[in-house]
């Protein structure tokens, strides 16, 4: 079992749909973090969150840190949000990221 | 500083040919790290610098691959007698104690 895991694998969503991603992690963790991964491979980090909820534009993210889980909700969806999220968990004392295997999002117009 | 650099953004070369890579993080930015990513999976740590200091390496990096950071500035990753497993993406990060990250646009290595 992978110590973050993320669901769904792959979701595909119409233009305007509101969507959630989740994660889970079974390791003791300083930090959380989402990013976005478009094809070509450059990953941008949208979050980073220890407790409660941040907010960027149409992006929420929230952390659980008692149930160890964390949510990425995207509001009003538009095509350009498709891409791969990826959630990832800062834990240990070097503070390494532990990624899980990510969400390929779609959104059709 | 207009975020992280990493050179070549492609390189395919031969299989048992040595590659070298760069990774340029954010001036001052103490923490360095690589990962590798292949199709479809997320990535995986491969090592980690603080300033010159590599702390940690993954049992992933073989004794073909070494990786540097002579002056706590850029990093270099050099993969030795490359493998048609070694294809992948390579991302570079960089943090300061305590923020978030910021990664590179990745190198993408294809060995044929």
């Amino acid at each position: 079992k992978n110590e973050v895991e993320q669901s769904p694998q792959n979701l595909t969503a119409q233009e305007g749909e509101f969507i959630t991603i989740n994660c889970s992690y079974s390791v003791g963790i300083s930090a959380l973090h989402w990013l976005q991964q478009h094809p070509g491979g450059g990953i941008v980090s949208l979050f980073m969150l220890s407790s409660g909820k941040k907010k960027h534009g149409r992006l929420i993210a929230t952390i659980n840190i008692q149930e160890k889980h964390s949510s990425l909700h995207i509001t009003a969806s538009h095509p350009r949000d498709s891409a791969v999220y990826i959630c990832a968990a800062l834990g240990g004392s070097q503070g390494n990221l532990i990624f899980g295997k990510g969400t390929k999002l779609s959104v059709k117009p | 500083d207009t975020g992280v650099s990493q050179d070549p953004r492609h390189k395919i070369t031969k299989r048992g040919q040595n590659v070298t890579f760069r990774c340029d993080p954010i001036s001052e930015h103490n923490r360095l790290y690589w990962y590798r990513q292949t199709l479809g999976q997320g990535p995986e740590f491969l090592t980690y610098f603080q300033n010159e200091a590599q702390l940690e390496k993954s049992r992933l990096l073989s004794d073909r691959f070494s990786a540097e950071r002579p002056k706590g500035s850029f990093s270099t990753l050099e993969i030795q007698r490359t493998e048609q497993g070694d294809s992948a993406m390579y991302l570079c990060a960089s943090s300061r104690t305590g923020y978030g990250y910021t990664f590179g646009s990745g190198t993408r290595l294809t060995v044929v």
